[in-house]
């Protein structure tokens, strides 16, 4: 069985850092094929894509945000760590980490961490 | 970038059977996943790559992808089936490789 839970601050200040964990079991991002995705929504709003990072540790970003975010993994310890930068009121939102999976021609995400809720305010 | 387009609500009467959609230009070409997504909850993949079912999702849910055009169908409408949905694919058109989400479609069920 396949888990994920994202951790980290539930408020943040303007211009600071954002540091979130997602620390996963059943599976391995040693294994060909897995990845991790953070996933954000905005109070009310959809869901929207920040990044992904492969077992071979590649990673793609939102291009509207990459200059803000960092994703690695520690593999030794089943997790991956979302790192974003200069943080903004409008970056409140529910982080949602999720395990990757893939056909022949798509990505989706199965299953789903329950999410953590970040407040940026000062 | 590639855009998924939904409408914003679907009201549908218990027993009834809900049509949601998802636009994109040539989507038929793309794989399309949808998620259901409760109040409070964390999304539910409920349909990947167009028509499959992951286990536990009942089969009167079911996904299709023609043209321009995926869609979400659910028959025999009940009171649970009311979330959002949202529709997603990954987009590898371009010199970014991006997921790409569809803006929510809200299920009332009457």
């Amino acid at each position: 069985q396949i888990t994920l839970k994202e951790s980290g601050p539930a408020l943040v200040k303007p211009t600071q850092t954002l540091t979130l964990t997602c620390t996963f079991s059943g599976f391995s991002l040693t294994t060909s094929g897995v990845g991790v995705g953070w996933i954000r929504q905005s109070p009310g709003k959809a869901l929207e894509w920040l990044a992904l990072l492969y077992w071979n540790d590649d990673k793609r970003y939102r291009p509207s945000l990459e200059t803000r975010l960092t994703i690695t993994k520690d593999t030794s310890k089943n997790q991956v760590v979302l790192i974003m930068t200069n943080m903004d009121p409008v970056d409140t939102g529910t982080y949602y980490c999720a395990h990757r999976q893939a056909g022949s021609s798509g990505t989706w995400f199965d299953p789903w961490g329950p999410g953590t809720l970040v407040t940026v305010s000062s | 970038s590639y855009v998924l387009t939904q409408s914003p609500s679907v009201s549908v009467a218990p027993g009834k059977t809900a049509k949601i959609t998802c636009g994109g230009n040539n989507i038929v070409r793309k794989s399309v996943h949808w998620y259901q997504q409760k109040p409070g909850q964390a999304p539910l993949l409920v349909i990947y790559d167009d028509s499959d079912r992951p286990s536990g999702i009942p089969e009167r849910i079911s996904g299709s992808n023609s043209g321009n055009t995926a869609t979400l169908t659910i028959s025999r409408v009940e009171a649970g089936d009311e979330a959002d949905y949202y529709c997603q694919v990954w987009d590898s058109s371009s010199d970014q490789w991006e997921v790409i989400f569809g803006g929510g479609t809200k299920l009332t069920v009457l």
